[in-house]
């Protein structure tokens, strides 16, 4: 069973700032965060990694409190291209186990 | 990150057969991963390939009814025997090269079975 949990799915207009938070509360001390997204038709794609703090790519930021036991994926500015589904799986294990993911649908 | 290739992408078969899905990565890694997700739902772990050895089967898959092959560090292979109209899913390979936690898993596109 996955043991992070994340809302079933969110809704935004082109232009906004979504952010998608995820509970990690069985988080090891070793224990990467990772959040994947997945169109239809493909397999899901890695995002973005971090331990603590602060993370920022090309395609999101991840914010991770002190604490650990939560991670936030912001996506800026977000485009209809953006609907997915967002998954931030168990990274306690190898191979990840994946909860249900965040569906987001990105409205014009 | 490595590049996975599947094959086929997809396919429609119909009960009773069995279809054998293949998995090459263009480097070695050192863990490779066999998922399923059926129509709507997240993945499901079906089991780790090992090289060289049975693989290692998740509660609820076996042996019989999803052999699977790693002859080296860049292919295995997943067949589904004796299908039926259950089996339609999405079947992801995934692999991993290493075992620490920043090291993340990567997906191909998965192969699309409907059974008739």
């Amino acid at each position: 069973l996955a043991k992070t949990t994340q809302p079933i799915s969110m809704d935004s207009y082109e232009g906004q700032e979504v952010n998608i938070t995820c509970s990690h509360n069985n988080i090891a001390t070793n224990d990467y965060i990772t959040w994947y997204q997945q169109f239809p038709s493909q397999g899901p794609r890695f995002i973005i990694q971090g331990y603590k703090t602060k993370v920022t790519n090309e395609v999101a930021s991840l914010f991770i409190p002190a604490d650990r036991k939560s991670s936030t994926l912001s996506l800026p500015r977000v485009s209809l291209s953006d609907t997915a589904v967002y998954y931030c799986p168990d990274s306690g294990n190898t191979p990840l186990v994946f909860g249900k993911g965040t569906r987001l649908s990105v409205i014009a | 990150s490595a590049v996975i290739s599947q094959k086929p992408s997809r396919d429609i078969c119909q009960r009773g057969t069995s279809l054998t899905i293949q998995c090459q990565v263009d480097s070695q890694v050192t863990m490779m991963f066999w998922y399923r997700q059926q129509p709507g739902q997240s993945l499901t772990l079906i089991a780790t390939a090992n090289q060289g050895s049975e693989a290692t089967y998740e509660s609820g898959f076996v042996i019989d009814k999803f052999p699977i092959s790693r002859p080296n560090l860049t292919f295995s292979t997943l067949t589904v025997s004796n299908m039926s109209p259950e089996d339609s899913s999405i079947y992801l390979c995934s692999v991993k090269d290493g075992t620490r936690s920043n090291q993340p898993q990567h997906f191909g596109d998965g192969t699309r079975l409907s059974i008739l």
